[in-house]
């Protein structure tokens, strides 16, 4: 039922650590995202696929790599976690239709990282 | 609480009364915009869109407001209810075909019983 489902929803691990975070949709949407939300509660895109495609990337450290298996997914990766990487991280999709300007994204439930 | 620390401007109303949250967007040719809710510990949810070659628009007890001189958007919902009570947020999609939306900071709204 759910629409846009990620996994897990909370992931506590050490600094220098390597983690996964998955996200899928099942609306039929062809373009994903990343968004990374601070203890202050702002929003930051960080990364957006179209079609498997990255079509943005907003200065996000190496660190992290999306990937993005087929349209339904966009997994993100994190290397050699930081503290700082601590947040609440949010994946969304949206239809993606080129030249439609509505182009409303849906969110998923969120996954709490925390880095000790 | 949660809000300890947040510094997210806020609102504190009571049950029944009506509810004006506001937001200055930052880019001119922002041709899309969106209301989000966020309730504690899930995501953003979305509650009204609104193009810019309109200046209002209504749905479910929410009513949405653009003022595109000023660059203000504005959220109202009447008789807010205690289930209301969450972090809203205007997105602004500034057009292009890179589906890039910016998040404005959020409002606290707190519906005291």
């Amino acid at each position: 039922d759910t629409a846009v489902s990620q996994t897990p929803k909370y992931l506590v691990t050490q600094m220098g650590n390597d983690k996964s975070i998955k996200c899928e949709q099942n609306l039929g949407h062809d373009t994903m995202y990343w968004y990374k939300q601070d203890s202050k509660k702002f929003l930051k895109i960080m990364f957006s696929y179209n079609n498997k495609e990255l079509i943005i990337n907003e200065t996000v450290p190496n660190r992290f790599s999306p990937k993005s298996p087929d349209k339904a997914h966009l997994n993100l990766h994190i290397n050699s976690l930081e503290l700082g990487d601590s947040a609440v991280y949010f994946c969304a999709s949206s239809p993606g239709l080129a030249g439609v300007i509505t182009d409303t994204q849906y969110f998923g439930p969120g996954t709490r990282l925390t880095v000790l | 609480g949660e809000s300890v620390g947040l510094h997210l401007p806020t609102l504190s109303v009571q049950e029944g009364d009506n509810s004006i949250i506001n937001c200055a967007y930052s880019n001119s040719a922002s041709d899309y915009f969106i209301w989000y809710k966020q309730e504690s510990g899930k995501g953003p949810q979305f509650i009204i869109d609104i193009r810019s070659n309109m200046d209002k628009r209504q749905g479910q007890r929410v009513t949405v407001l653009l003022n595109k001189t000023v660059k203000h958007l504005s959220l109202q919902i009447a008789a807010t209810q205690p289930g209301d009570s969450a972090v809203y947020f205007c997105a602004e999609n500034s057009g292009g075909s890179n589906y890039k939306l910016t998040f404005g900071k959020g409002t606290l709204l707190t519906v005291n019983p």
